[in-house]
C-alpha cells in the first residue's frame, strides 16, 4: 500500500462552521505533514508530525488546528475560516523527518464562503 | 533560507520534442533535489530526484542534472508525449533536522500532439 488518503475530496464551508480533513497512511511512515496549495504555485508547508509530535508550526493561524491521533492518521480541525483560505489542502508523507520523498494525497479541495 | 527559481513558467512543445526545465537555489548546503509532476486536479508525484554527489540521474524518458558548482539542475524530458502536460516543480533540502523541502514555483508544460 503506497497511498496516502484524504477525505472528504472536496468541502465547501461557511465562515463560522467546524470542520475536518482527515489523512490517513499504512506505508508505516513516521512524517506527515499538511501544505496548502493555491492555484498555479507550489505547495506551502504547514505543519509536520514527526513521530506524532507536532514538529513544526510554520506560524499558521489558529483557525487551523491539527492532530495526531496515531502514526497512520492525521486531522486538520477547521474553525472560522476566512474566504482566502480557500485552496487545496494536501497531506503527506515519508519514511522519517527530513522531508524527503515524500508521498502526497489527493488533496481535500477547500472552498470557504 | 533556502530561495529556488524555475523557469520557464510556462513551455509548450509538439509531441516528439524534448523539454528542459531548469531551477537554481541559494543555499550551497543543499543536498537533495526532488522534481514533482502535478497533472490537473491531481496530487504532486515525485518523478525523479537527485542527490549532491552525483551528477546525472536517469530513468527512461527523464533525465536531471546537478553542477553543485553553479547551483542549478535541471530536469529534461526526451520524446515528450501528450500526458507528459503538467506543472513540474523543482524543490531542493539540506537533509538534516528541522529543514524544510522549498518548492521552485513551477513550469506548466504543455505537449502539443
Amino acid at each position: 500500500d503506497t497511498e496516502v488518503t484524504q477525505t472528504p475530496k472536496h468541502l465547501v464551508m461557511g465562515m463560522t462552521n467546524k470542520k475536518s480533513l482527515k489523512c490517513e497512511q499504512h506505508m508505516g511512515h513516521r512524517a506527515m505533514y499538511w501544505y496548502k496549495q493555491k492555484a498555479k504555485k507550489p505547495p506551502e508547508l504547514m505543519f509536520v508530525y514527526s513521530y506524532e509530535k507536532l514538529s513544526i508550526n510554520e506560524s499558521v493561524p489558529s483557525r487551523f488546528s491539527p492532530e495526531c491521533p496515531n502514526s497512520s492518521l492525521l486531522n486538520l480541525h477547521l474553525h472560522a475560516l476566512q474566504p482566502e483560505d480557500s485552496a487545496l489542502y494536501l497531506c503527506a508523507s515519508s519514511h522519517a523527518y527530513i522531508d524527503t520523498e515524500a508521498f502526497f494525497g489527493q488533496g481535500t479541495r477547500l472552498t470557504v464562503v | 533560507g533556502e530561495n529556488v527559481e524555475q523557469h520557464p513558467s510556462t513551455l509548450s512543445v509538439q509531441e516528439g520534442d524534448s523539454a528542459v526545465i531548469k531551477c537554481t537555489y541559494s543555499d550551497s548546503a543543499s543536498n537533495y533535489f526532488p522534481w514533482y509532476k502535478q497533472e490537473l486536479g491531481k496530487r504532486p508525484q515525485l518523478i525523479i530526484d537527485i542527490r549532491s554527489n552525483v551528477g546525472e540521474k536517469k530513468d527512461q524518458r527523464i533525465a536531471v542534472t546537478l553542477n553543485k558548482t553553479a547551483k542549478h539542475f535541471s530536469l529534461h524530458i526526451t520524446e515528450t508525449q501528450p500526458e507528459d502536460s503538467a506543472v513540474y516543480f523543482c524543490a531542493a533540502i539540506q537533509e538534516t533536522s528541522g529543514s524544510r523541502l522549498t518548492f521552485g514555483e513551477g513550469t506548466q508544460l504543455t505537449v502539443n500532439p
